[in-house]
């Protein structure tokens, strides 16, 4: 079955860098783009980015263009997210998930927590 | 950038009612519409896409409708494991979700 299993959160400081990975199976993983999606403590989701298929395009959301990359590895079946400049907005439950084309992401991972606090 | 927003943002309900969530674009998205469910501490389910087409594994009371503007999504009689909170998204031009509809116990 189609599992996405993200890592690499933790706490760090304002203006610090973090990276996060998550790791796809059970599908195709080179013919599906790949997003973030973060959820604030207590708050909405929010849509970060997305890869496509095959890496040639990336799109990002406002509040973090700039500062985040998405970038992807279809050896390893793994899709990152590079945060660089983390300010305490950031700090949220990021998940990643599953799209194709312009459809909605339709598996999610777990989430992993980013914790942005000096 | 296209904006999605949701009403109402909390609705109380008891287990048999019917129960509608509207969700408006900030400009016409044909019917780019998803709805997902999040239950606490769980990553979001995805109901519905196209505005109107279950996904598969989805109970066959939730329904979605709309075009354009307005959407809704319809519960047609809340089981207990339906209380939740409900998000729409547009995907017509990027991904944007509308702001949450926490659906509780009357």
């Amino acid at each position: 079955q189609v599992q996405l299993v993200e890592s690499g959160g933790g706490v760090v400081q304002p203006g610090r860098s973090l990276r996060l990975s998550c790791v796809a199976s059970g599908f195709s993983f080179s013919i599906y783009g790949m997003h973030w999606v973060r959820q604030a403590p207590g708050k909405g989701l929010e849509w970060v980015a997305v890869i496509w298929y095959d890496g040639g395009n990336k799109n990002y959301s406002d509040p973090v263009k700039g500062r985040f990359t998405i970038s992807r590895d279809n050896s390893k079946n793994t899709v990152y997210l590079q945060m660089n400049s983390l300010r305490a907005e950031d700090m949220a439950v990021y998940y990643c998930a599953r799209g194709y084309g312009d459809y909605p992401p339709d598996h999610w991972g777990q989430g992993t927590l980013v914790t942005v606090s000096s | 950038d296209i904006q999605m927003t949701q009403s109402p943002s909390t609705l109380s309900a008891s287990v048999g009612d019917r129960v509608t969530i509207t969700c408006r674009a900030s400009q016409s998205i044909s019917r780019w519409v998803a709805w997902y469910q999040q239950k606490p501490g769980r990553a979001p389910r995805l109901l519905i896409s196209k505005a109107s087409s279950l996904e598969s594994g989805v109970p066959s009371r939730f329904s979605g409708s709309g075009s354009g503007t307005e959407f809704t999504l319809t519960i047609s009689s809340l089981q207990p494991d339906d209380f939740a909170t409900y998000y729409c998204q547009q995907h017509y031009r990027l991904w944007t979700f509308g702001q949450g509809t926490k659906v509780d116990i009357k």
